[in-house]
């Protein structure tokens, strides 16, 4: 097993582009998890899903970030427009039935100049 | 609400020593706890976890923890540090009867084992 697979694992871009973060969970994982790592704020969650549906977007910062999951095996977040203060380390997660713990993939850094 | 403290930002601690890495929790009924393991430029990897049974849970590495509903506490444990245990380690919880919920997380306590 691969494990969570995230793409691209680093991403340089200049503020005002979109940016587009991927994930693959581990098969047969029904639950979907968005984080965003920084020195300031910690580990934030930002949305989740329970099998493909979107559960609770609350810590989403604004709309210019929105998150899919079209079906079971992958996910994308998707900034638009980028600015500085999104740079940050985005993980993804996943879940299995059992509801315990998170198994999470490696990361994209990102940097907005 | 569900909340999860990690009182110290920073555990230094020399190699061979025992090591402690604190966590309190709060939830409305019982918890499954969580402790996750974070080294440089790397995912969070599972360490192990608490759900129901013996109060003491052994992970990775070594670790393990104890569950201590009074206090609402799950302090990780080993009993003789390594320079390489030195990482970020994050202590996470859910209530036991919200399935479907995200783990809430705390601040991470980062830990570094001098030689």
């Amino acid at each position: 097993d691969a494990g969570v697979i995230q793409s691209p694992r680093h991403e340089v871009t200049e503020m005002g582009q979109e940016v587009t973060l991927r994930c693959k969970p581990i098969s047969g994982h029904n639950s979907l998890f968005w984080y965003r790592q920084t020195m300031m704020r910690g580990l934030e969650l930002l949305i989740y899903f329970n099998n493909n549906v979107p559960i609770d977007d609350s810590g989403m910062p604004e709309d210019r970030f929105s998150a899919k999951m079209p079906n079971a095996s992958f996910s994308t977040l998707k900034i638009q427009p980028s600015e500085p203060r999104d740079s940050a380390v985005y993980f993804c997660a996943g879940r299995g039935q059992d509801h315990n713990e998170q198994f999470f993939g490696p990361g994209t850094r990102l940097t907005v100049l | 609400a569900q909340s999860v403290a990690q009182p110290e930002d920073q555990v230094n601690v020399a190699e061979g020593n025992p090591l402690t890495v604190k966590c309190t929790y709060s939830v409305s009924g019982n918890p499954y706890l969580f402790w996750y393991v974070q080294y440089p430029n790397r995912g969070l990897q599972f360490l192990l976890k608490y759900i129901t049974g013996d109060n003491l849970v052994k992970g990775s590495y070594g670790f393990e923890a104890e569950f201590n509903k009074s206090q609402t506490s799950f302090h990780l444990k080993k009993p003789s540090a390594l320079v390489s245990d030195s990482a970020l380690y994050f202590c996470a919880v859910r209530e036991a009867n919200q399935a479907g919920t995200a783990l809430i997380f705390g601040k991470g306590t980062t830990l570094s084992v001098s030689s």
